[in-house]
């Protein structure tokens, strides 16, 4: 299996623009989560899924945030607009049942000007 | 959140000896236990999973979880300059809050 697949490694926007990040879980992992780690505050759960509902989303620092899940191999991370303080490395990681390992994808460093 | 706590460290120890990192957790519903390695720049990788009282061992690594008193720890044997790294202590049920991690130094 690849792993979990986030194929973008740094991402750069102005400040003001959307950015959407993007996530496919390993086959057969129910569990998605989207983390978001800094120096100041580590590595903090913004909302996660099961069965590609959102099962709880009380991480997402503000409405600017948005995540959907359309289907069991694609999540997205939507900031709009974007600003400085949300630069970070955002994590993806799936897990096969509750309570079961989380295996990350190599995560997406995002760097708002 | 529920929090999770760890010691930022540096933890340095000299290569060979045992390293302990430990957690305390606010959640005393958890049911779920783990330590993740980070490497600086890379993605955390499960070392450890344990999700009941007592000691599990795994080659050079030792979780142990005491949940009344809500705490899990790690020790390395035989410490390896190529152990030093961030580890993060992971604790829930379905969903899984972090501590922020202790950096362990290895000394050669």
């Amino acid at each position: 299996d690849a792993g979990v697949i986030q194929s973008t490694r740094h991402e750069v926007t102005e400040m003001g623009q959307e950015v959407t990040l993007r996530c496919k879980p390993i086959s057969g992992h129910d569990y998605l989560f989207w983390y978001r780690q800094t120096m100041m505050r580590g590595l903090e759960l913004l909302i996660y899924f099961n069965n590609n509902v959102p099962i709880d989303d009380s991480g997402m620092p503000e409405d600017r945030f948005s995540a959907k899940m359309p289907n069991a191999s694609f999540s997205t991370l939507k900031i709009q607009p974007s600003e400085p303080r949300d630069s970070a490395v955002y994590f993806c990681a799936s897990s096969k049942q509750g309570g079961g390992q989380a295996f990350f994808g190599q995560g997406t460093r995002l760097t708002v000007v | 959140q529920k929090e999770v706590e760890q010691n930022s460290g540096p933890l340095s120890v000299p290569e060979g000896a045992i390293a302990s990192l430990n957690c305390t957790y606010s959640d005393r519903g958890s049911q779920s236990f783990f330590w993740y390695r980070q490497y600086s720049g890379k993605s955390p990788e499960l070392i450890m999973s344990i999700y009941s009282n007592g000691d599990k061992e795994d080659g050079r690594f030792t979780a142990q979880l005491n949940k009344a008193s809500q705490y899990v720890s790690l020790l390395i044997r035989d410490s390896q300059p190529s152990d030093s790294a961030t580890y993060l202590c992971a604790v829930g049920t379905y969903k899984y809050i972090f501590g922020t991690g202790t950096r362990l130094k290895v000394l050669a």
